[in-house]
């Protein structure tokens, strides 16, 4: 089975421009969560998805957000960007339907904001 | 809410020596608690988990964990450390909460780095 996707690997952007992000995730699983990694910080959850829905959200800003599509597969999105966004960004996914449930990551997209 | 605290954020042995990475965790319920592991430039990746039932967890590369109650610790063990086991290990404890609400996220520690020398 193939594991969790995300694309792109690197980005560099500018203060003030937008960036999207893609998940996709394993096969069969419908929950899909994102979380932001950084050395200050460190894995910081943003939120989560479940069949096209929201279930779940971290205390991030507004200019964070996401959504996910029928096929699962999800997207986040962040507006306006700072330079205290560069990070990387990993998303995660199950099936959706327990608290003990793994969670299986993807390799993370790495965003360089200058 | 969770927290998770991992007590040494670097931990340094000899190839060989044995393998003691701490965690301690607060949980308003029975927990549910992980362990993660991630090499350079890479996403992370599950050693093992406790959920219920035993309570000393086998888990990949030969670690495990023992979930102790009563010292709120799931601290990760490994006999004899290898080279191939330096890399940067996080613990991590499934955010339910008694209304159900919290789906889908897991509160980790801040990690510890490991290194292992020849």
């Amino acid at each position: 089975k193939a594991g969790v996707t995300q694309t792109p690997r690197y980005l560099i952007k500018t203060r003030g421009q937008q960036v999207t992000l893609s998940c996709s995730p394993i096969s069969g699983h419908r929950s899909v969560s994102w979380y932001q990694q950084t050395p200050g910080q460190g894995l910081q959850f943003l939120f989560e998805y479940f069949s096209e829905t929201q279930r779940n959200k971290g205390n991030f800003p507004g200019r964070f957000s996401g959504r996910q599509f029928s096929n699962s597969r999800s997207e986040m999105n962040v507006s306006t960007l700072e330079l205290g966004d560069s990070a990387l960004y990993l998303c995660a996914s199950s099936l959706g339907f327990g608290y003990q449930e793994t969670q299986y990551f993807g390799p993370g997209t790495r965003l360089l904001v200058l | 809410a969770q927290s998770v605290t991992q007590l040494g954020s670097h931990v340094s042995v000899s190839e060989g020596a044995l393998v003691l990475l701490r965690c301690n965790y607060s949980s308003s319920v029975p927990p549910y608690l992980f362990w993660y592991v991630q090499y350079p430039n890479q996403g992370l990746q599950l050693l093992l988990k406790y959920t219920t039932g035993a309570t000393l967890v086998k888990g990949i590369n030969g670690f495990e964990a023992e979930f102790k109650k009563s010292e709120t610790s799931f601290h990760l063990t490994k006999p004899s450390a290898h080279m191939s086991d330096a890399a940067e290990y996080f613990c991590a404890v499934s955010d339910r909460d008694a209304g159900g609400t919290s789906y889908g996220k897991l509160t980790f520690g801040q990690g510890t780095i490991l290194t292992v020398h020849p």
